[in-house]
């Protein structure tokens, strides 16, 4: 069973706009993580949220954790062809030690 | 130098040849992970470890095997390789609960 859903699984957009990623569960989260990932390497950290309704900002690219801690959004403003990649987000607290992955959204911005 | 580093990076094999694939972290981690990518299916825990003496299962461990041979290593084999374990795998350490995970480079292994 996948706890964690993520929308879209493919974006394909132009540079310069703007996008959001999706991630939903039904289960609580303790902690909320995003990743990037890009061809021929693993996955590597963008930020890890906490505290339901908690913003984050990196550069152009905003993070929310859901009150509820259910949910969390990635949204990237004016995209530029270096975002492309695969983004995951990663949820903990639900089972000691472990993370619990979405399926990921591939993400291709086009010059 | 990487943190986490896993060899071999490519491996091709035939249907029952048996696989190792390595992992060693230069973080100091305690808690490791092994992972197998599949396009659209995100990252699917196989092992995890807390320590040497701790392995345990994760959500697709059926085929799979592992040893901890130290704090800093720890590998995965497949016993008897087939064609549906083609994937991407992952090897990654966690320094503490829901702290970030690091992960290595990946190894790509096509079973034939």
């Amino acid at each position: 069973t996948q706890l964690l859903e993520q929308s879209p699984q493919f974006l394909s957009i132009q540079e310069g706009e703007n996008l959001t990623v999706y991630c939903n569960s039904s289960s609580v989260f303790s902690s909320l993580q995003w990743y990037r990932q890009e061809p021929g390497e693993g996955p590597v950290l963008l930020v890890t949220v906490v505290t339901g309704g908690e913003v984050k900002k990196l550069k152009r690219l905003t993070f929310q954790f859901g009150d509820a801690r259910k949910d969390s959004s990635l949204h990237i403003t004016a995209a530029q062809t270096g975002d492309t990649g695969l983004y995951l987000c990663a949820g903990g607290g639900t089972s000691y030690g472990k993370l619990t992955f979405g399926q990921g959204t591939i993400l291709t911005v086009h010059p | 130098d990487a943190d986490v580093t896993q060899t071999p990076r490519n491996r091709i094999t035939k249907t029952g040849k048996r696989i190792m694939l390595e992992c060693s972290q230069t973080k100091g981690h305690d808690r490791m992970y092994w992972y197998r990518q599949d396009p659209g299916l995100g990252l699917q825990l196989i092992y995890y470890s807390f320590d040497v003496k701790d392995i345990n299962k994760g959500e697709i461990s059926d085929g799979y095997s592992v040893s901890r041979q130290a704090q800093a290593k720890f590998s995965l084999s497949l016993e008897s390789a087939i064609p549906n374990q083609t994937a991407l795998y992952f090897c990654a350490t966690m320094e503490r609960e829901w702290g970030t995970q690091y992960f290595g480079p990946g190894t790509r292994l096509t079973v034939l």
